[in-house]
């Protein structure tokens, strides 16, 4: 079966510092991909970043980089230099290749960022 | 670059009437689209995969009569909650990969902006 773990509920970061939000995926198809996206309280679903499970490099997208560790079957998101804008749910995704572009989708993080 | 528009953004109904959710492609042709529900404080959940000319694929517990999925053309599916009761007032959103992409290949799902259904 397919699963993503998000094991944090909240967390909190002070502006213009770093915060890494987990993730844990399962799936037996070796062909996947790892997406994170940001949910505002408007609802909408904006795309931060993407890893494939073949990438060599882990992503890297402005202030967003993805920490993939497959062995340990792990796509943290790192966010660098937070800002008060960066305040919002945050969820972790997984597609795979016999999947027609379907997501499953962490519970998600609950991301505060402190003046 | 591909969008996917999602109408409307807010809709309040009655009890036991219907109302419709559209989830257009504007720039690609979508054979296949998405419909996931999202009750509050919770996570996005997969309701249906809409297929262009030809039935839906309802997930387990969904119910196919009470959420009618149309699918007619390649850049328009709908979404139609029959006889919604209050328990159905949640965030409905619709996505569709662009076609012939690597499956989660970057930036190539696309999300509608979402529509949050209030049933009084």
């Amino acid at each position: 079966a397919q699963k993503i773990t998000q094991t944090q509920p909240g967390m909190f970061v002070q502006e213009k510092e770093a915060v890494t939000l987990d993730c844990t995926y399962d799936t037996s198809d070796p062909s996947y991909g790892l997406f994170w996206y940001k949910q505002p309280s408007s609802g909408e679903m904006i795309f931060l970043i993407y890893q494939g499970s073949y990438d060599q490099q882990n992503a890297t997208e402005g202030r967003y980089s993805l920490n993939f560790q497959k062995a340990r079957k792990s796509a943290n998101l790192v966010i660098s230099a937070s800002q008060l804008g960066d305040s919002a749910m945050y969820f972790c995704a997984m597609t795979t290749r016999g999947s027609q572009g379907n997501l499953i989708f962490g519970k998600g993080t609950k991301l505060s960022v402190k003046p | 670059g591909a969008v996917v528009s999602q109408h409307p953004s807010w809709v309040i109904c009655k009890s036991g009437t219907s109302v419709k959710i559209e989830c257009r492609s504007l720039d690609f042709q979508a054979t296949t689209m998405f419909w996931y529900r999202q009750f509050p404080k919770q996570s996005l959940m997969l309701m249906a995969t809409s297929n262009e000319g030809s039935k839906a694929t309802y997930e387990q517990g969904v119910e196919k009569d009470k959420f009618l999925i149309n699918h007619a053309s390649l850049t328009l599916s709908t979404l139609t909650v029959t006889s919604a009761h209050p328990e159905d007032s949640s965030f409905y959103i619709c996505s569709a990969p662009v076609p012939g992409s690597v499956p989660g290949s970057g930036n190539t799902i696309y999300f509608g902006e979402g529509s949050w259904l209030t049933v009084v």
